[in-house]
């Protein structure tokens, strides 16, 4: 099966920088690649996503990119905000799959 | 209007005993799911249902039966709970499943802890 691997598992960063989480994973089949972020005590919830046919997505302070060769992608948070403080996961899935696999997760602190 | 609602929020129970968690989403989505996320975090499919039907069942001990009655609804049912199993349990819904893209979304509920002790 899909096996997702996310790194780091903790990041500390100040308010106004950027973070980066990378994620790698091993189906070649893989053909969506979303990021949950994952709020104290709530369920994930969708904050981006990007598709094996496009390579980088941007949604304001945030941005996926995805080398499909590679088998990475990452999630980058510009600008960051005490409230961008949250377990993110990275997820792979197919078309011919019923799940997502998730990421263990990296859990990013932004200090003002 | 809770999109995808799962009861109880919280279970605290003994070792040996019989327990149930209910979820039931009001998207009209096909497929629904239940995840476990253990006390490192980490979120791993047990179950997968579309159209009632069981699509994916991991390696999930036989003590764990989910049962669909609808699509709206996926309970799931664990027999002699162990300490093990204490984790938060999340039900999740798609529209169609996760590899389709913007269909794919997975939407989670708030997620139901369980303490085995």
């Amino acid at each position: 099966g899909e096996n997702v691997e996310q790194h780091p598992s903790t990041l500390s960063v100040q308010e106004g920088d950027s973070a980066v989480i990378k994620c790698t994973y091993s189906d070649s089949a893989s053909n969506y690649f979303p990021w949950y972020k994952q709020e104290l005590g709530k369920g994930p919830q969708l904050i981006i996503d990007i598709r094996s046919n496009v390579g980088e997505k941007k949604d304001q302070r945030i941005a996926v990119t995805l080398n499909k060769t590679a088998k990475h992608f990452s999630l980058h948070i510009t600008e960051t905000q005490p409230e961008d403080s949250a377990v993110y996961f990275c997820a792979a899935g197919a078309n011919s799959g019923y799940a997502l696999n998730f990421g263990k997760g990296t859990s990013l602190l932004v200090t003002p | 209007d809770t999109a995808v609602s799962q009861t109880p929020k919280y279970l605290v129970t003994q070792m040996g005993n019989d327990k149930s968690i209910k979820c039931e989403q009001n998207l009209g989505h096909d497929t629904m799911y239940w995840y476990k996320q253990d006390s490192k975090k980490f979120l791993k499919i047990m179950f997968s249902y579309n159209n009632k039907e069981l699509i994916i069942n991991e390696t999930v001990p036989n003590r764990f039966s989910p049962k669909s009655p609808d699509k709206a609804h996926l309970n799931l049912h664990i027999n002699s709970l162990e300490l093990g199993d204490s984790a938060v349990y999340f039900c999740a819904s798609s529209q169609a499943p996760p590899g389709t893209g913007e269909t794919g979304e997975l939407f989670f509920g708030e997620g139901s802890r369980l303490t085995v002790l």
